[in-house]
């Protein structure tokens, strides 16, 4: 049964980067035909997919943070990450990481990790 | 991007009752929806995928239906676990969208 945790800092300043791993156990994150995803949802609002990226590297990006959002996977570590930099008021959310099904779209997701963006 | 319009966006119902939530989206995204439950937390959960079919180990009374561009999903008696918030979304076209959520509470 994979399961999946997110980790990082729960505070962040503004103008910083901020930072989330989402480490995968249960299952190799390297086997099978899936994507890995980000989604947040800001306190009181929708959810926003951030995201997806697949093993060998390629990644999709939600237009609307396409030019401050970095996704990345280390195969070795089981793990994959989220970096969004120049974080504003507006970035504060529950992140959520989840793995991808290319087929049948998000299937299993992690607890997700609470992120404040304030000085 | 495709729109998904949710409704209603809250449900006052009690235990035992029917329930239907509906998403309409902006453009044909053949069968590709799944529905979510999302609890404070706790990890959201795939009741539905494709339209249709129901998540393993999910109980019987959640179903799924495609009509168009209109996707549905029923809980057939509802249970006390859940009272919830349920999500639609769409991963046919970049961005993947949900919809708004419906808010499922105890009358």
């Amino acid at each position: 049964q994979v399961q999946l945790q997110e980790s990082g800092p729960g505070l962040v300043k503004p103008s910083q980067t901020l930072s989330l791993t989402c480490t995968v156990s249960g299952g190799s994150i390297s086997s099978g035909s899936y994507y890995w995803s980000w989604i947040r949802q800001p306190a009181g609002k929708g959810l926003e997919w951030i995201g997806r990226i697949y093993t060998s590297g390629s990644t999709n990006y939600n237009p609307s943070l396409t030019s401050r959002v970095t996704i990345s996977v280390d195969t070795s570590k089981n793990q994959f990450s989220l970096k969004l930099s120049s974080a504003t008021a507006a970035d504060t959310a529950v992140y959520y990481c989840a793995r991808d099904d290319y087929y049948y779209g998000l299937d299993v997701w992690g607890q997700g990790t609470t992120v404040t963006v304030s000085s | 991007d495709i729109q998904m319009t949710q409704s209603p966006s809250s449900l006052s119902v009690s235990v035992g009752d029917r329930v239907t939530i509906t998403c309409r989206a902006s453009q044909g995204i053949r069968n590709d929806v799944g529905w979510y439950q999302l609890k404070p937390g706790k990890a959201p959960k795939r009741l539905i995928y494709a339209a249709s079919s129901l998540q393993s180990g999910v109980p019987s009374r959640f179903s799924g239906s495609r009509s168009g561009t209109e996707f549905t999903l029923t809980i057939s008696s509802l249970q006390p676990e859940d009272f919830a918030t349920y999500y639609c979304l769409q991963h046919n076209s970049y961005p993947f969208t949900f919809g708004p959520g419906t808010k499922v509470e105890i009358k």
